[in-house]
């Protein structure tokens, strides 16, 4: 069975780092690029970066430039995504998915987000 | 960055009904990369149609998507209870990606 297992839910304090991660099983890790996925309590999804396992090449949102680090260990197959001083505004559901692309005629197409994490909770609160 | 704009933000509507709705980019989109995902109350999104009109694996056919350039839309033929969640439209191109804000269909 092809899944994302994510981490288990953090409580933390402002000023504070953490670490979660996302292991992928049952399929070809490095051929996939995994995304991090935002969501705000009560609010819509926001994608925060990409990286493709392989050789770790790293894609951040404007937004999420410079607040986060998307790192992965392919010997591993876990995706990580890391603050190093967390805020009160970073309280919320983070979910890694996996990006599909494939061919379409002769064009390299996306397939969409088709697998998910189950979402780690992150709650910064003093 | 694309910003993607759905409306309506919710959608009230019976079962069996017909729901429609719609996700507007502010500049033209491949329609190969277009996506569209349900998402229930504590749960993971759900992909549901990639390529802005192929189904996803294992998805009814009651679900239909459309569109190109900067309009899209999701089309659910008749309405089952399962239903009803919220659904966003997202865009990848050069690397990055971005979701609409989201449309909440319920129960009317």
């Amino acid at each position: 069975e092809v899944q994302l297992v994510q981490s288990g839910a953090e409580v933390k304090k402002p000023g504070e780092s953490l670490k979660i991660s996302c292991k992928g099983s049952g399929y070809t890790f490095t051929n996939y690029w995994i995304g991090w996925v935002r969501q705000m309590p009560g609010k819509g999804l926001e994608w925060m970066g990409i990286i493709y396992p392989d050789d770790s090449d790293t894609r951040y949102s404007p937004s999420f430039q410079g607040q986060v680090t998307i790192s992965a260990d392919k010997s591993t197959s876990t995706a990580y995504l890391q603050w190093g001083s967390l805020k009160a505004s970073d309280t919320g559901i983070y979910y890694c998915a996996r990006l599909s692309f494939g061919m379409v005629g002769t064009y390299y197409s996306y397939f969409g987000m088709d697998v998910w994490g189950q979402g780690t909770t992150v709650t910064v609160s003093s | 960055e694309i910003v993607l704009t759905q409306s309506p933000g919710t959608l009230s509507l019976s079962p069996g009904e017909r729901a429609t709705l719609s996700c507007r980019a502010s500049q033209s989109v491949s329609s190969s990369s277009l996506a569209w995902y349900q998402q229930k109350p504590g749960q993971a999104p759900r992909l549901l149609i990639y390529g802005a009109s192929s189904r996803a694996t294992g998805i009814p056919d009651r679900f239909s998507g459309s569109g190109s350039g900067t309009d899209f839309t999701l089309t659910i033929s008749r309405l089952e209870p399962e239903d009803f969640a919220v659904y966003y439209c997202q865009q990848y191109g050069s690397s990055r990606g971005t979701f609409g804000q989201g449309t909440k269909l319920e129960i009317k």
